[in-house]
């Protein structure tokens, strides 16, 4: 139990689906993030929020729109993706946005675009 | 800007035998550093920081790694290997006045463990 929980675990997808992540945090934090992780690549961030409001875009296309209903929960919305938009991605969660708060991370799902 | 270098994207060792994962980091202010461990199927969980404290930083798992200022390097050690520690290694860096959202992470180090 890790504390942040992810699912779907895995998700196949065609390029014109409409699918979407859910991560779940169980941990009353207020920082919530999105990682993409790529083989053989460092994780790049691609969405925060704190306290509910995004804080961070990291030039991500607009084929991905997360969503922030409320400090324990974040979806990732998928549209019209790239084959090369395979990959992890990984939720994760903080205290705050402070490096001194631990950051969590879930197990992740792996998602594969056909 | 920050950057992060770990060299070698294999490393293998017997088991028993010691560990000596590399990092060597670049950047203009001082830095944060950190190691995660993310075994198979599994999210990433934080191994040990170092936030300006002491140089050399005991983790979990019986882990530890030193700041060396003058090589800009956080190279992570274990004196002894377990099967159980086969897994990817990534250090990051951050400036220390920095937030999380500029927590730059390497390309990663796949530890074996050879019994």
């Amino acid at each position: 139990e890790t504390g942040v929980t992810q699912t779907p675990r895995h998700l196949v997808m065609g390029m014109t689906n409409k699918k979407s992540l859910k991560c779940e945090q169980h941990l009353g934090h207020n920082a919530m993030y999105w990682y993409k992780q790529s083989a053989k690549k460092p994780l790049e961030l691609m969405f925060v929020y704190n306290f509910k409001e995004q804080t961070e875009n990291n030039s991500v296309p607009s084929r991905f729109s997360p969503e922030c209903p409320n400090s324990s929960h974040l979806f990732l919305h998928l549209h019209t993706l790239q084959p090369e938009d395979s990959a992890l991605y990984l939720c994760a969660s903080s205290q705050d946005m402070t490096l001194r708060s631990t950051i969590y991370f879930g197990e992740g799902s792996w998602l594969t675009v056909v | 800007a920050q950057s992060v270098t770990q060299l070698g994207s294999h490393v293998s060792v017997s088991e028993g035998a010691l560990v000596l994962l590399r990092c060597n980091y670049s950047s203009s202010v001082p830095p944060y550093l950190f190691w995660y461990v993310q075994y198979p199927n599994q999210g990433l969980q934080l191994l040990l920081k170092y936030t300006s404290a002491a140089t050399l930083v005991k983790g979990i798992n019986g882990f530890e790694a030193e700041f060396k200022k003058s090589e800009t390097s956080f190279h992570l050690t274990k004196p002894s290997a377990h099967m159980s520690d086969a897994a990817e290694y990534f250090c990051a860096v951050s400036p220390s006045s920095g937030s999380a959202r500029q927590l730059t992470f390497g390309s990663g180090t796949q530890l074996t463990v050879l019994p």
